[in-house]
């Protein structure tokens, strides 16, 4: 079974200032990880996945993420926020082809963040 | 045109009626899913198909059915629409594990 943990529903930044969305998540599997936001109205945009590899990725917009095997993490990080980064964010676990829990995503329940001018 | 197409994109409907959303798409893939989102309780999946044939219920399946009538269709019904089930629903197609989905962009649906 997978599950995935997104700490704090609601995070507010200041303009300029340092992005981090906490997730932890639960496999029995060597996980893919997964990062993606939803702007009002809008459907899921895919930001950055981990599948194998370099642990540190990076995403669109200036998003990157470290999967961090030791503290089943895989934190969402944007140095300097900006306007345009208001929207709700879910960070989703799956597994490899066969894998237990694989063939679809388990999505944690999201985090709105705010950006203040 | 969008790689998924979701219609309509907002509906509201009366208790007890039934209702079907659609979903479409191009990418080519086989592997399709219904997801319902609610405030606080993100992403939950209600069907998957991984073809024709091939349909599995997920883990909010009560209350929903599906049915995928080519590869590049998959309609979520609900037999008896209920308060409960107004949300936001999302038609997302995958081609395999490590890609992730393609989501459509979903179906506001309110039941009165």
């Amino acid at each position: 079974a997978q599950s995935v943990t997104q700490l704090g529903s609601h995070v507010s930044v200041s303009e300029g200032a340092l992005v981090l969305l906490r997730c932890n998540y639960s496999s029995s599997v060597p996980p893919y990880l997964f990062w993606y936001v939803q702007y009002p109205n809008q459907g899921l945009q895919l930001l950055l996945k981990y599948t194998t590899g370099a642990t540190l990725v990076k995403g669109i917009n200036g998003f990157e993420a470290e999967f961090k095997k030791s503290e089943t993490s895989f934190h969402l990080t944007k140095p300097s926020a900006h306007m345009s980064d208001a929207a709700e964010y879910f960070c989703a676990v799956g597994a490899p082809d066969s894998g237990a829990g694989s063939y679809q995503l388990t999505f944690g329940k999201g985090t709105k963040l705010s950006v203040i001018p | 045109d969008a790689d998924v197409t979701q219609t309509p994109r907002n509906r509201i409907t009366k208790t007890g009626k039934r209702i079907m959303l659609e979903c479409s798409q191009t990418k080519g893939h086989d592997r399709m899913y219904w997801y319902r989102q609610d405030p606080g309780l993100g992403l939950r999946l209600i069907y998957y198909s991984f073809d024709v044939k091939d349909i599995n219920k997920g883990e909010i399946s009560d209350g929903y059915s599906v049915s995928r009538q080519a590869q590049a269709k998959f309609s979520l019904s609900l037999e008896s629409a209920i308060p409960n089930q107004t949300a936001l629903y999302f038609c997302a197609t995958s081609e395999k594990g490590s890609d992730g989905y393609t989501f459509g962009s979903g179906t506001r649906l309110t039941v009165v």
